[in-house]
């Protein structure tokens, strides 16, 4: 099975720059991506890594080691409405495209 | 607007009831999986089929079942519920290839209450 770990909260300043991790096990490991939840809303996808690095997309950058089963979400610039629980989530491979969440992290950000 | 549609939005029925959940994916994916999301918790994967077949199963109870029919909509049966089957359930559809990065696009969620 596929298990992933994340903080379970996050307090950040608007403004200032926030990190949240994630670590996982999993077989047939394909790639770890990130999604937004807004409470009461659905999940929208933020990024995706397949391979060792960091990929950056405007205020959100996400990084990936496959080698410590590893990968981490980073917000620049936080704002108030960054405010919400972000998911890591595993895609593993084989004929069909599994997509397993960890347990989410829920950020608050303060004025 | 993601593309995924689910119908209820808001279903409230009584433990020992049977209720069905509708999804239809997004024009062209193939691909839809079912999510579990109890209150303040993580997204429970229940199963997954691909252009009508049955391709991954997470924990999904016994009193759960799902289809997906050759328009490739989706149906989620509960059947039996109990007051812990309250919860979000989402669907979600992607066009099911290896390529690309695999994103997940999310119906707005059937809010199954149990009283």
């Amino acid at each position: 099975g596929q298990s992933l770990e994340q903080p379970s909260e996050v307090t950040a300043v608007e403004g200032a720059i926030v990190q949240i991790n994630c670590t996982y096990q999993t077989s047939g490991f394909y790639g770890l991506s990130w999604y937004q939840q807004h409470d009461g809303g659905a999940p929208t996808f933020l990024s995706y890594n397949a391979l060792d690095g960091l990929e950056e997309t405007g205020r959100f950058s996400s990084f990936l080691s496959r080698s410590d089963s590893y990968g981490y979400l980073l917000l620049q610039e936080l704002q108030m409405k960054d405010s919400a629980s972000y998911f890591c989530a595993v895609r593993v491979s084989g004929g069909y495209q599994k997509v397993t969440f960890g347990t989410g992290t829920k950020l608050q950000v303060i004025p | 607007d993601s593309g995924v549609t689910q119908t209820p939005k808001h279903l409230i029925t009584a433990t020992g009831q049977r209720v069905t959940l509708r999804c239809s994916p997004r024009s062209g994916d193939l691909s839809v999986y079912w999510y579990q999301q109890s209150l303040d918790q993580g997204l429970q994967f229940l199963i997954q089929y691909y252009n009508g077949e049955e391709r991954a199963k997470g924990n999904i109870l016994e009193r759960f079942s799902a289809q997906q029919f050759p328009d490739l909509h989706s149906e989620l049966n509960l059947s039996s519920l109990e007051l812990g089957d309250s919860a979000l359930y989402f669907c979600a559809s992607s066009p099911g290839r290896a390529a690309g990065t695999g994103e997940l696009f999310f119906g707005e969620g059937s809010r199954l209450t149990v009283l």
